[in-house]
């Protein structure tokens, strides 16, 4: 079964510094990476996703991810963070050999930026 | 376009009390469906999930049941709440395979056991 953990449980930057958010996994097959953001009193939303090809991910709002799989890893990174970016960043697994029959989260990362 | 609708937003019941929490998604057909719960610091821990009508796998062993009685609906049950059953509950579909594979999600319940 797949598992995802992240690495921080929350983080705290001031506007314009750069983020990366670490995500691991563990499955030995072929995988789909999601990272989700949930705004405050807003519903989940997909950030960007990877599925074959280009490693490197570019998603909304200036968002980019990097797959690494001999690291089994999927972090997400932007150069410089706003104040609107506060929220709780979420990554998710779903197994390439059972596509879209389960979606495995991470324990979220709760992002606070300072003005 | 596709829509998903999950009712009511916030519940509070005692315990001891059924659940029923609905779930049911628009403009696509024979989707995945899932139930998730949305704990402060835990992540989402998926709860069920669907293929098919009447196809029902289970993640977790716990006082909740799930049932799919028509293609686009998804229901979360319980006859008897507990007080740990309280949380934010979260209904999500997905498309079958590929790189139209994503989960959309519904706005959540807020459920409260006294």
């Amino acid at each position: 079964a797949q598992s995802v953990s992240q690495h921080n449980h929350h983080v705290i930057l001031s506007e314009a510094a750069s983020l990366e958010l670490g995500c691991n996994y563990s499955y030995g097959g072929t995988v789909n990476l999601f990272w989700y953001v949930q705004y405050p009193g807003q519903h989940l939303q997909l950030l960007l996703k990877y599925f074959s090809g280009d490693p490197l991910v570019k998603g909304i709002k200036g968002f980019e991810a990097e797959f690494i799989k001999s690291k089994f890893s999927f972090n997400l990174r932007k150069p410089s963070v706003q104040w609107s970016d506060t929220a709780e960043y979420f990554c998710a697994v779903n197994a390439g050999d059972n596509y879209g029959q389960n979606f495995v989260f991470g324990p979220g990362t709760r992002l606070s930026v300072l003005p | 376009s596709q829509t998903i609708h999950q009712w009511p937003a916030t519940l509070v019941q005692p315990v001891g009390s059924p659940l029923s929490l609905e779930c049911t998604v628009e403009g696509t057909s024979n989707p995945n469906l899932y139930w998730y719960r949305q704990a402060a610091g835990r992540g989402l821990q998926l709860l069920f999930y669907s293929v098919g009508i009447g196809q029902i796998s289970s993640e977790v062993p716990q006082n909740l049941s799930a049932s799919r009685p028509q293609d686009r609906q998804f229901i979360l049950s319980s006859k008897k709440l507990l007080l740990s059953d309280s949380g934010f509950y979260l209904c999500a579909w997905s498309r079958w395979g590929g790189r139209d594979t994503e989960a959309f999600f519904g706005q959540g319940t807020r459920l409260t056991v006294v």
